[in-house]
């Protein structure tokens, strides 16, 4: 099974609003990101996640909160959220560089894609 | 940081028609993937190839490490093929941080 979910598909917020979006993986990945890619541009990356602790925040505003509960989950909080925020938010995991069995397998540091969620901030 | 180069930006093709899609980065990798990016967003693999030659029915994929690109050949293009065509490195030095190019938008007209 390769396959990243998000929650929910599609997010209309206005900019006082408080709301998370969900992503879940079942592949015992232990690296997870969050992507945004707005119209017509290439996915940016903006958080990992490595063994459930932040690893790299690329600088992003602080009215995103990622948070990992455990190793199949990562959320992302969103407060006060600029219309310029409006993209569509991507998660994806992998295996990390030299973790345990995984290491040396072709494919190994594969990341695989959720579908996404669509925001929409007004 | 590492830059990568997708060509061409936009290609219109007949179906069944052929191309060749070029990737080219900057500095080594560790890691370099394809991707198509149907219409609604969701990016699918393609391959994982940061060296070599793969298949995979009308798709083929190879990486010139050394010279530093990549080239996604599709065959017999359907119309199923459009979308967006991704590529993405991870830099030598830079854990498994995904670059991407900025994509090469597919047409595959009936």
């Amino acid at each position: 099974d390769t396959e990243v979910t998000q929650t929910p598909k599609h997010l209309v917020m206005g900019m006082t609003n408080k709301k998370s979006l969900k992503c879940e993986q079942h592949m015992g990945h232990r690296a997870m990101y969050w992507y945004k890619q707005k119209a017509k541009k290439p996915p940016e990356l903006m958080f990992v996640y490595s063994y459930e602790k932040l690893s790299i925040n690329e600088s992003v505003p602080s009215r995103f909160s990622p948070e990992c509960p455990n190793s199949s989950l990562l959320n992302l909080h969103l407060h006060a959220l600029q219309p310029e925020d409006s993209a569509l938010y991507l998660c994806a995991s992998s295996h990390i560089p030299g973790q345990g069995w995984a290491s040396g397998r072709a494919g190994t540091y594969e990341q695989y894609f959720g579908p996404g969620t669509r925001l929409t901030v007004t | 940081g590492i830059q990568v180069e997708q060509s061409p930006p936009d290609l219109i093709l007949q179906e069944g028609a052929n191309s060749t899609l070029r990737c080219n980065f900057s500095d080594s990798v560790n890691n370099l993937q394809w991707f198509h990016q149907n219409p609604w967003g969701q990016l699918i693999n393609l391959f994982y190839i940061p060296s070599g030659t793969k298949q995979n029915g009308r798709l083929s994929a190879t990486t010139v490490a050394t010279e530093r690109y990549s080239l996604l050949y599709i065959s017999s293009s359907q119309t199923t093929d459009s979308g967006v065509y991704f590529c993405a490195v991870v830099e030598g030095n830079a854990g498994n941080m995904l670059t991407f190019g900025g994509g090469t938008r597919l047409m595959v007209k009936p």
